[in-house]
């Protein structure tokens, strides 16, 4: 495998169940992204993890709760969630922060989840 | 928050055509990136500029950053089939700024 690898490619889940989408990055990176991805909307960034502390939340329901056991794999278990929770989602890493000029993020092809 | 406008929304072109796409805000920008995302796939990396002004061939595709560091524009020459995707801006404010994205183009090329 290279680059970085999500599964699984495509999920639907009812209000009440437990998933939990994996991600995998096999380019030595030390930072990985959970992004969410809504028709018409920008991307949103969901949770940041920097040597495996997560450095940022922004504003996520709790019934997202990521998880990164190291620097090349990071989950988000997701938990009743809601039909507007429906969405693409997207994890990515990169060399340290994006912050730093010139640092790009290197995505994988996402999780398509649909919540009934 | 700094808001990234991108414009059009859409385009629909013939193959051979050239087209100029745009990436706009009120804010400064230390970096901005380019990412195209074809169907079924996350975004991939095109470009990443970083000083006013600068401009970065990509064989068909020219990226332009403004001298005020607060616009870009994406010109494609002699467009393809294979362009066919979703074009994102995503541009950091500063240090320990997060990237920001914007909405994105959809582009079709049609053969």
């Amino acid at each position: 495998e290279t680059g970085v690898t999500q599964t699984p490619r495509h999920l639907v889940m009812g209000m009440t169940n437990k998933k939990s989408l994996k991600c995998e990055q096999h380019l030595g990176h030390n930072a990985m992204y959970w992004y969410k991805q809504s028709a018409k909307k920008p991307l949103e960034l969901m949770f940041v993890y920097s040597l495996e502390e997560r450095v940022e939340n922004n504003s996520v329901p709790s019934r997202f709760s990521p998880e990164c056991p190291n620097s090349s794999h990071l989950f988000l278990h997701l938990h009743t969630l809601q039909p507007e929770d429906s969405a693409l989602y997207l994890c990515a890493s990169s060399q340290d922060g994006v912050a730093r000029a010139g640092v790009g993020l290197f995505f994988g092809p996402g999780t398509r989840l649909t919540v009934l | 928050t700094q808001l990234l406008e991108q414009s059009p929304q859409f385009l629909s072109i013939q193959e051979g055509e050239n087209l100029t796409v745009y990436c706009n805000s009120s804010s400064v920008f230390s970096s901005l990136q380019w990412y195209r995302q074809e169907p079924g796939e996350g975004p991939v990396l095109l470009v990443t500029v970083v000083t006013g002004g600068e401009v970065k061939k990509l064989k068909r595709l020219t990226f332009q950053f403004g001298d005020a560091r607060k616009d870009s524009s994406l010109h494609i020459t002699a467009a393809q089939p294979g362009d066919t995707g979703l074009y994102l801006c995503a541009g950091v404010a500063g240090a320990n700024s997060k990237l920001t994205f914007g909405k994105g183009i959809t582009l079709s090329v049609r053969p």
